[in-house]
């Protein structure tokens, strides 16, 4: 079974809607990225999480991770089709080691 | 700051070839990391270098090496290209020292014929 499961596998909103992309790890994380992506390009860096009960937003995107470090969540707010991409989330088992990513979730925002 | 660098930025090769992708990373970096993504897919690493040598390795076979030079820019080198190594092909970096930040490149696009 997969180590990270991201969920869902795709997502289609209205603009102005808010929506929310989990990140699931079956081992306690070290640090969780979430990483967006424009189809074929590079990933952008959006934040990192590292501390159990951690929060932080940037603009109109909060990402959370749990108490217990196995679990993240990116909520978005009043959406826009700016937000369109692909997500991803990255876990780092034990610091400065290669991350181990999820399958992504593919938003799309409609007019 | 150019951030982290790649080229080229799209390849084409034929079965049985051999192609080289390159990265510059971020200035003050001194690592860098390759990644494999296939289509729909999330990344998979590939290997990681830091002071000229392969420091982790995923589990990919022999016909991908790299190397790492002083100035920390780094080659991937696949060689026998098969149709499954059609990918888009990460380059991040980071530094051993400061963080685990990790940032990634624009990009190599691989197409195998």
């Amino acid at each position: 079974s997969q180590e990270l499961e991201q969920s869902p596998q795709s997502l289609i909103v209205q603009e102005g809607k808010n929506l929310t992309i989990n990140c699931t790890s079956s081992k306690t994380l070290y640090g969780l990225y979430w990483y967006k992506q424009k189809y074929g390009e590079g990933l952008i860096f959006l934040m990192m999480l590292q501390k159990g009960g951690e929060e932080k937003s940037h603009e109109k995107i909060t990402a959370k991770l749990d108490e217990k470090k196995q679990q993240s969540s990116l909520h978005i707010t009043a959406s826009q089709p700016s937000h369109a991409g692909i997500y991803l989330c990255g876990a780092d088992y034990s610091g400065n080691t290669p991350l181990v990513f999820g399958k992504g979730t593919r938003l799309s925002v409609i007019a | 700051d150019a951030g982290v660098t790649q080229s080229p930025t799209h390849l084409i090769k034929t079965r049985g070839q051999q192609v080289t992708l390159r990265c510059s990373p971020k200035s003050g970096h001194d690592t860098v990391s390759w990644y494999q993504q296939a289509l729909g897919q999330g990344p998979q690493f590939i290997f990681q270098y830091y002071e000229e040598e392969e420091r982790q390795r995923g589990n990919f076979p022999d016909r991908f090496s790299g190397h790492q030079f002083p100035n920390y820019s780094s080659e991937l080198n696949v060689n026998a290209l098969l149709l499954g190594d059609s990918a888009l092909y990460l380059c991040a970096s980071s530094s051993i020292n400061s963080g685990i930040e990790q940032f990634f490149g624009p990009g190599t696009r691989l197409t195998v014929l």
